[in-house]
């Protein structure tokens, strides 16, 4: 399976501080993403990178890519209380072929 | 645009009752999927399609049966109800699985509860 691992499995800061989020991989992708999801909702798409990327930013988010060592992190800078969710990293090979979620990693933001 | 629709929101059921847990979208979206999420185990492959007429089986398809009649509409059945399946389903669609830009929408979950 290429299922993503995401680590650690539960993470708690203080508002203000920075939260960094890893997936590890098994096998070739074309993409991968990351999710949130607040609890007992769906998930939402966060960003998506492509396999020919190495780094992507959306507002407070930061996502790198490093291929050679098929894993990825999710950076959130300047974290919120509203960032408290559960974070999840999806992969795919392209073509057909399905998305695969890792476990999760669960984020607590203190106020 | 509704999004991705789930029904029930709940439901419980009794050892080897079937039922059908219902997902539609709007968004003239090719790929739809079904996951299950349980506590520790993140989500799961259920079922997938790749359009109207095709389904494909994922990581935990045993006691699950879907079909894909239309563009919209992507049922998930199960058709004799374990305690095992206790969990909660969600069901997302995308653009096309092989789009380079695929995000998945997600519906709501339906938590269900088998006794």
């Amino acid at each position: 399976s290429q299922q993503g691992e995401e680590d650690p499995q539960a993470l708690s800061i203080q508002e203000g501080e920075n939260a960094t989020m890893n997936c590890s991989y098994k096998t070739s992708i074309n993409n991968l993403q990351w999710y949130r999801q607040n609890s007992g909702r769906g998930l939402v798409h966060l960003i998506l990178i492509r396999s020919n990327e190495r780094e992507k930013h959306s507002g407070r988010l930061r996502v790198t890519l490093d291929t050679s060592k098929k894993s990825s992190s999710l950076l959130i800078t300047a974290s919120r209380a509203a960032d408290t969710a559960s974070y999840f990293c999806a992969t795919d090979a392209g073509g057909n072929t399905p998305l695969v979620f890792g476990k999760g990693t669960r984020l607590s933001v203190i106020a | 645009n509704a999004g991705v629709t789930q029904t029930p929101k709940f439901q419980v059921l009794k050892t080897g009752q079937s039922m059908t847990l219902q997902c539609a979208q709007d968004m003239n979206h090719e790929y739809m999927s079904w996951y299950r999420q349980d506590p520790g185990m993140g989500l799961r492959l259920i079922h997938y399609s790749v359009g109207a007429g095709i389904t494909d089986q994922g990581e935990v398809p045993n006691g699950y049966n879907v079909s894909r009649s239309t563009t919209e509409d992507f049922p998930l059945r199960l058709l004799s109800a374990a305690p095992s399946q206790t969990s909660v389903y969600f069901c997302a669609s995308s653009e096309s699985s092989g789009a380079i830009y695929n995000e998945q929408f997600f519906g709501p979950g339906t938590r269900l509860t088998v006794l």
